[in-house]
């Protein structure tokens, strides 16, 4: 069964820096790769996925991610932080070209001024 | 386009009854429906899918007879959580597809504290 690895559960950044998020996984094939965005109160919003081809996905609100098979990861960078994008963002995994992906337990962004 | 919504978005019941929690594709026919439930800093948990007009498929350890689900429509799934328990304090949330596989949206969620 695939499983997905988020081990940092809080990251701060200041507005403006630089953003890394982490996501391993454990597949033995290739994967989908999703990676969402929670807001509060707000439902979870895919930010982008990768499924095959180019290695380097971009999404939406200047995100994007990089697939390393080598390393099983599929870390989630933004150039520069917004205080809009403080929320919880979980990395998934779907197995066997599923949508239903399996979830990490999420990193939580906190934006300071 | 591709809204879903939740109702109520909060819930707070006395142990022992029930407590229904809508999920509503708003601008588009859902096919499959999911539910999901998630606990505070944690990943969130497939409970079921389920198909417009046909049983759900529960995943291994959720107790069917407990989390009843009902997709009576292509815009419309219920959870209803019976006899409900304090341990079944949770966030649950719902997606919706529009087609066979395909991308799922994700609605807002519903917070249901049992006393």
């Amino acid at each position: 069964a695939q499983s997905v690895t988020q081990p940092d559960i809080h990251i701060t950044v200041s507005e403006g820096a630089s953003l890394e998020l982490r996501c391993n996984y454990s597949y033995g094939a290739t994967p989908y790769l999703f990676w969402y965005v929670q807001s509060p109160g707000q439902g979870l919003q895919l930010l982008l996925k990768y499924f095959s081809g180019d290695t380097l996905v971009q999404g939406i609100k200047g995100f994007e991610a990089e697939f390393k098979r080598s390393q099983s990861s599929f870390n989630l960078r933004k150039p520069s932080v917004h205080w809009s994008d403080a929320a919880e963002y979980f990395c998934a995994v779907g197995a066997g070209g599923s949508y239903i992906p399996t979830f990490g337990r999420g990193t939580s962004l906190i934006v300071h001024p | 386009g591709a809204v879903v919504s939740q109702h109520p978005s909060r819930v707070i019941c006395k142990s022992g009854t029930s407590v229904k929690i809508e999920c509503r594709s708003l601008d588009f026919q859902a096919t499959t429906m999911f539910w999901y439930r998630q606990f505070p800093k944690q990943s969130l948990m497939l409970m079921a899918t389920s198909n417009e007009g046909s049983k759900a498929t529960y995943e291994q350890g959720v107790e069917k007879d407990k989390f009843l689900i009902n997709h009576a429509s292509l815009t419309l799934s219920t959870l209803t959580v019976t006899s409900a328990h304090p341990e079944d304090s949770s966030f649950y949330i719902c997606s919706a597809t529009r087609g066979s596989g395909g991308e799922q949206f994700f609605g807002p969620g519903t917070r249901l504290t049992v006393l």
